[in-house]
């Protein structure tokens, strides 16, 4: 079975920085997906790990630590758009997608 | 039309009813799915299909049915809706079902099942 955790809420002000943590137990690992879901949207990619380190793309870098089980996306210079819910999906030996139930952003002024 | 479309938007529906929720892409990729979005649940894989003439059972199958007769189109059949079927549906694609391609989402249905 998948178990994907990540917390339920966040709230930060804008400019600050925020860091959303995603612990999951697969059946296998075949890499780790991070989404963004603005209410009443569809899903859309942000990042992608398959090796441990950190991936940078501007305001938003993503961190894997494969024998951790965990990773986490960090959000940068928070703007009022970046309010949403962020998605964790880690694809397992089946190579599909296990998704976390999501983390809820709120960017406050 | 570019990327992904479903349709319904939404739809009300009694329960006992048949349903059909439609997905075309015109991205040409090989690999299609469906997920049901609820509450504090995340996105659930319903069903998928890695190609043209395929499909594969995701993890919450029981009560839908899909088929993939060409690329575009990946049609989820509810064949006699129940209340437990309200949700949001996300249907999704991707070049192939490889692990480092990422998934296009369409828009969503948001179903009621009454």
């Amino acid at each position: 079975g998948q178990n994907i955790d990540q917390p339920t809420e966040m709230t930060a002000t804008e400019g600050a920085i925020v860091q959303i943590n995603c612990t999951y137990q697969t059946s296998g690992f075949n890499g780790l997906f991070w989404y963004q879901q603005h209410a009443g949207e569809a899903p859309t990619f942000l990042s992608y790990n398959v090796l441990d380190g950190l991936e940078e793309k501007g305001r938003f870098s993503s961190f894997l630590s494969r024998s951790k089980g965990y990773s986490y996306l960090l959000l940068k210079e928070l703007q009022m758009k970046d309010s949403a819910s962020y998605l964790c999906a880690v694809i397992g030996n089946d190579y599909k997608l296990s998704f976390g139930a999501g983390t809820t952003v709120t960017v406050r002024a | 039309i570019a990327g992904i479309t479903q349709a319904p938007t939404s739809q009300i529906l009694a329960a006992g009813r048949r349903m059909t929720l439609r997905c075309t892409q015109d991205m040409r990729h090989n690999a299609m799915y469906w997920y049901r979005q609820d509450l504090g649940l995340g996105l659930r894989l319903i069903h998928y299909s890695n190609t043209a003439g395929t499909t594969g059972k995701g993890e919450v199958p029981d009560g839908y049915s899909v088929s993939r007769a060409n690329t575009d189109d990946f049609p989820l059949t509810l064949a006699s809706a129940v209340p437990s079927q309200t949700s949001v549906y996300f249907c999704a694609s991707s070049e192939t079902s490889g692990s480092s391609n990422e998934q296009f989402f369409g828009p969503g249905t948001r179903l009621t099942v009454l």
